[in-house]
């Protein structure tokens, strides 16, 4: 069964770059026809997607945070990580990594972890 | 501002029907298929419905998806305590290139 799980620092100083890693147990990353991706929710708040990945390194980025996201994937280690820079305390979110059945179905999802902006 | 507009709240009583509406452009559900997510209180979202109508393997035949063109809903028939949760609507947006979500839509079941 496949699993995701999202690691990472809970708290991340303002202007500084948040990073966190997913790791994908039960299945490779990659496997045909599914991207990786983050999405984030706010505190109260709704979903946002983020950005999702190809396992050969094809990427979609949300336009509202591009010139900050980078994700990456790393597949000797079936992982993929998301980099956000110059964080301010609008970041501070829930942020979930996700398997897609193509680009834009969210199929499998992490648990979720909460990272806040703080200093 | 979402992309997607959903009605922020939603009711109803045990074993009603409920139905949450998604609207959008001719540039998302116009043009490509809309899914569901459901998230129950403190738990990752799951997929509920996908490609407009598609339920996933464990996806009970009381919820289902339709579209017509630049909108979609989600019905919820045989209303349960346990269908209390926020769902979301979401799509690609072939002008944005991204995958857009809608607001959320909180159910309350009375």
């Amino acid at each position: 069964q496949l699993q995701l799980q999202e690691s990472g620092p809970g708290l991340v100083k303002p202007s500084e770059t948040l990073s966190l890693t997913c790791t994908v147990s039960g299945g490779s990353i990659r496997s045909t026809g599914h991207y990786w991706g983050w999405v984030r929710q706010p505190p109260g708040k709704g979903l946002e997607w983020i950005g999702n990945i190809y396992y050969s390194g094809s990427a979609y980025y949300t336009p509202s945070l591009k010139s900050r996201v980078t994700i990456s994937v790393d597949t000797s280690k079936n992982q993929f990580s998301l980099r956000l820079t110059s964080v301010t305390a609008s970041d501070t979110s829930v942020y979930y990594c996700a398997r897609l059945t193509g680009v834009s179905t969210f199929e499998s999802w992490g648990q979720g972890t909460l990272v806040t902006v703080s200093s | 501002q979402s992309v997607l507009t959903q009605p922020p709240s939603a009711s109803g009583t045990p074993g009603q029907t409920v139905t949450i509406s998604c609207s959008g452009s001719s540039s998302n559900i116009g043009s490509d298929p809309v899914n569901w997510y459901q998230q129950l209180p403190g738990t990752a979202p799951r997929l509920l419905i996908l490609t407009n109508s598609q339920r996933p393997s464990g996806v009970p035949d009381r919820f289902s998806g339709s579209k017509s063109g630049t909108s979609a809903s989600l019905a919820i028939s045989g209303l349960q305590s346990e269908d209390e949760a926020d769902y979301y609507c979401a799509a690609w947006d072939d002008s944005l290139n991204a995958v857009v979500f809608g607001g959320g839509t909180k159910l309350t079941v009375l």
